[in-house]
Formats: C-alpha cells, sequence, structure tokens
C-alpha cells in the first residue's frame, strides 16, 4: 500500500520557469490537499479538492493551479516561479466525511527557486 | 476562519520526563483533530486521532485527550526518550462551509530530549 506518493523529492528552478508537482494516492480517498510548509510557519493550505472536478483554494493560492480529473491524482502547477515559492511541498488524503479515519501525507518536495 | 495555536514552540526536556505538550483551536465545530510528528527533513508521520466525540486517545507512551468545547488538546509524552526528538503538529478537522472539509494545522512544537 503505497499511500501518497509525490514527485519530484527535490527541484531547483529558475525565476520564471514552470512546473508540475505530482500527487497520487491509491487509498480511494475523496479529498485531497496540497500545503507548503515555511520554516517556523507550519503548514498553510494552498488549494484543496473535495472529488474530481472540484477544488478549491485555500489560504495561500496565488501563483499555483490545480487540477482533480480523477480520484487518485492532483497535481500542483507553478507558473512563473519566484524566490518566495521556494518551500517544501506536502500532499496529503483524507476521506474528508469519515471522522475516524486520518489524514495521510507524502514525503514533500523540497522546492528552490533561484 | 480556524485557527490553531499551539504551546510552547520549543521544548527542551532531560530523558525520562513526562511532558506535555498543548494545542487550542479557535472553532469547536471540528469533527477530529490529529496528531503528527515530523523529523528534520521529512515528512509527517500520524500519531494518534481523536475524534470529536472522544475525549482521549492512546498509542503506547503517548496520549491525547480533547476538550472541544473549550477548542484545547494536549498530547502527554510519558518516560521521554532523545528518539521522541522531533516537531510536534497538532492539526484540526473542520468544516469550512458547504459540505467541504479543511485540516488546519499549528506552527508545531519542537521538542529535544537530552540524554
Amino acid at each position: 500500500n503505497a499511500g501518497v506518493t509525490q514527485t519530484p523529492k527535490f527541484r531547483i528552478l529558475k525565476i520564471g520557469q514552470s512546473m508540475t508537482l505530482q500527487c497520487t494516492q491509491d487509498m480511494n480517498h475523496n479529498y485531497m490537499y496540497w500545503y507548503r510548509q515555511d520554516p517556523g510557519m507550519g503548514l498553510k493550505l494552498i488549494y484543496y479538492s473535495v472529488g474530481a472536478g472540484i477544488t478549491d483554494k485555500g489560504e495561500v493560492p496565488n501563483g499555483y493551479n490545480v487540477s482533480r480529473s480523477t480520484t487518485e491524482d492532483f497535481p500542483l502547477r507553478l507558473e512563473l516561479a519566484a524566490p518566495s515559492q521556494t518551500s517544501v511541498y506536502f500532499c496529503a488524503s483524507s476521506p474528508g466525511t469519515d471522522r475516524t479515519v486520518e489524514a495521510f501525507f507524502g514525503q514533500g518536495t523540497r522546492l528552490t527557486v533561484v | 476562519k480556524q485557527e490553531v495555536t499551539q504551546i510552547p514552540a520549543a521544548l527542551s526536556v532531560p530523558e525520562g520526563e513526562n511532558l506535555v505538550l498543548n494545542c487550542s483551536f479557535t472553532d469547536s465545530a471540528i469533527y477530529n483533530l490529529q496528531w503528527f510528528r515530523q523529523d528534520p527533513g521529512k515528512g509527517l508521520t500520524s500519531l494518534l486521532l481523536i475524534q470529536s466525540s472522544q475525549r482521549e486517545q492512546t498509542s503506547g507512551r503517548l496520549n491525547a485527550s480533547l476538550d472541544k468545547s473549550s477548542g484545547r488538546s494536549t498530547l502527554y509524552i510519558a518516560a521521554s526518550q532523545p528518539g521522541d526528538s522531533a516537531t510536534y503538529l497538532c492539526a484540526v478537522n473542520w468544516n469550512s462551509g458547504a459540505g467541504s472539509y479543511q485540516l488546519t494545522f499549528g506552527k508545531g512544537t519542537k521538542l529535544s530530549v537530552i540524554p
């Protein structure tokens, strides 16, 4: 059982470049989330999805885009990368409405924009 | 808007001590609360989940309590060990409106257990 898988683990981007962070889960969870974690700042929600075809903004969505064409996949797109997007990105999934089941996290993608 | 606060931000204790980490949240309409552990440069490992209807959960040397009405949770670690050194994060799963659920995190407590 792979859980939540993120790729790549590390990436260096130049200012203005674009990239897609991939996230896949195999638990058939309806809810998926993208967070960024900056040192000492905890995790901030970028975007989330309550099911295939449905996405919504979180606390810090500017500079990012997402799509959810399948239950399994929730890619995060960075357009025109900026140094402020240097961070560690985590993808997570949960059943959402089942309060007895925990959320699962991927291992993170460490992104540096130079 | 849900806000989650963790106190203290950092804690250093000698090995063998019992300790308590605190988490508070502003909106008591939560579905569950989860405690995570994060080692430096690593992902999040789930430690305990407490449902909104529960008062506490135990796993080994860890005990988490929840007082939903006052918006508080505590994580109790018994007989601390150097291997417990990590950052501990609290997260609440709450209804953000229109049937959507968000998982909101505190900033964490960095624990150091000194041998």
